[in-house]
């Protein structure tokens, strides 16, 4: 079984289109996040979601939006897409962001390229 | 606030050599020290971990890594490198507190190249 899923893996789009990834754990962790990593491999937060609520908020343009339905569950809507958007999503899950013991754990990848 | 710095963009080793990675981290307390490895084209995942106790921490795949306070450093190290190790190295620091969540902060990665 897997950990932590995301569909799609791989998503090619034109700029100014909406897009979304999903997001799936079933570890049973409280914590969700999504990473964003450009094209020189640095990682970079987006988001957290701990039980449902919005804990973490990075600077990150507000045509990003997340959801998390339940806590097993978050997706990223991308409105208006843009060439800078390109880059590679993931998902991580974690026992609980208020532990230090905060080991994070992640999705395959949604490599995302706008053309 | 806390901080992660890994000097080396790539490494190039051969086969069979041996390996250190180098890790430095920023941060005012004891830290939470993580190193992740991710393969091509996939997540990454969990090689080890430090929290406290022995100082000389071992991993998955055969990687160790030692935490050395008066250095502030967590290096990684193998024996032996094999062909399948050529992936990006991440270290991360945890224990940084923000919004009321504990978020690891990472470095910028080494691309570890293995040649025959």
């Amino acid at each position: 079984d897997t950990a932590v899923s995301q569909t799609p893996k791989y998503l090619v789009t034109q700029m100014g289109n909406d897009k979304s990834i999903k997001c799936e754990q079933n570890l049973g962790h409280d914590t969700m996040y999504w990473y964003k990593q450009d094209s020189k491999k640095f990682l970079k937060i987006m988001f957290s979601y701990n039980n449902k609520e919005l804990i973490i908020n990075e600077t990150v343009p507000n045509r990003f939006s997340p959801k998390s339905p339940d806590k097993a569950h978050l997706n990223l809507h991308i409105n208006s897409l843009e060439l800078g958007d390109s880059a590679v999503y993931f998902c991580a899950s974690s026992p609980g962001a208020t532990s230090r013991y905060n080991e994070q754990f992640f999705g395959p990848g949604t490599r995302l390229t706008v053309l | 606030a806390q901080s992660v710095t890994q000097p080396d963009i790539h490494i190039t080793v051969s086969e069979g050599a041996s390996l250190e990675l180098r890790c430095n981290y920023s941060y005012g307390a004891t830290p939470y020290l993580f190193w992740y490895v991710q393969s091509p084209g996939q997540g990454l995942q969990l090689l080890l971990k430090y929290f406290s106790g022995d100082t000389l921490v071992q991993g998955i795949k055969g990687f160790e890594a030692e935490f050395k306070r008066s250095q502030s450093s967590f290096n990684l190290r193998k024996p032996s490198v094999h062909w399948s190790d050529a992936a990006e190295y991440f270290c991360a620091v945890g224990g940084g507190l923000s919004g009321g969540s504990y978020i690891p902060t990472f470095g910028r990665g080494t691309s570890l190249i293995v040649h025959p």
